[in-house]
């Protein structure tokens, strides 16, 4: 059974960088038939897709358009685990934020347990 | 924002049935790619429910139905049960955005 441990600051300074880190248990982050994903939940903006990164022979990472500017979502393999990175936030960018994996079919099962993160001086 | 568009909230008796559409356009819904459910119930993560228009994982009561014609698509539960009380989303893919798009989120309350 796989799952999905988040950890990670709950309280970011506008214009500073957000840092949260998944890891993962009962697979690895070099899957080669996983994706693993970041999601957000926020009052304004509902659940929205920020990104994914996953292992085809090589490493690849894909961003959501309306933040690509502003993440890096990296796989740690020492540590069976990725991270979610966003530069410059701003407090719409508060909300909980998620990890979970994707195993082909294109939905999102498990999911890690959230971590509200709030943007504020 | 939200591309797929879900009536804010539902409610019905225990016993009865509701039914939450799920409605997009000719680049997710309607260009044929598949549509999964979630259900949130209060200060938990999102729970898969329905995957690929109608599966139910390991787990997950025949309470839950899920159907995709065209667009909309739409989750069912018969039989309502307070524990099923909390929000549900769809979730599908968007070819002209390049992104895994939800919806809105319907608010389930039993009354």
């Amino acid at each position: 059974q796989v799952q999905l441990q988040q950890s990670g600051p709950g309280l970011v300074k506008p214009s500073q960088t957000l840092s949260l880190t998944c890891a993962i248990s009962g697979d690895t982050v070099s899957s080669n038939s996983a994706t693993w994903n970041w999601i957000r939940l926020s009052p304004s903006r509902g659940l929205e897709w920020l990104g994914r990164t996953y292992y085809r022979s090589k490493w690849y990472s894909h961003y959501a358009v309306f933040v690509k500017s502003r993440i890096t979502i990296n796989p740690d393999t020492s540590r069976n685990q990725f991270s979610l990175e966003m530069k410059s936030v701003t407090p719409e960018d508060t909300g909980v934020y998620y990890c979970a994996g994707e195993h082909g079919g294109g939905w999102f099962d498990p999911w890690g347990q959230g971590t509200l993160v709030t943007v504020s001086a | 924002q939200s591309v797929l568009t879900q009536p804010p909230s539902v409610s019905g008796a225990p016993g009865q049935r509701v039914t939450i559409s799920c409605t997009g356009s000719s680049s997710n819904i309607g260009a044929g790619y598949d549509v999964h459910w979630y259900q949130q119930l209060p200060g938990t993560a999102p729970r898969l429910l329905i995957y690929g228009n109608s599966n139910r994982p390991s787990g997950v009561p025949d309470r839950f139905s899920g159907s995709k014609s065209a667009t909309p698509a739409s989750l069912a539960i018969t039989g309502l049960q307070a524990e099923d009380e909390g929000d549900y989303y769809c979730q599908s893919y968007d070819s002209s955005l390049s992104l895994y798009v939800f919806g809105t989120g319907t608010k389930v309350t039993v009354l």
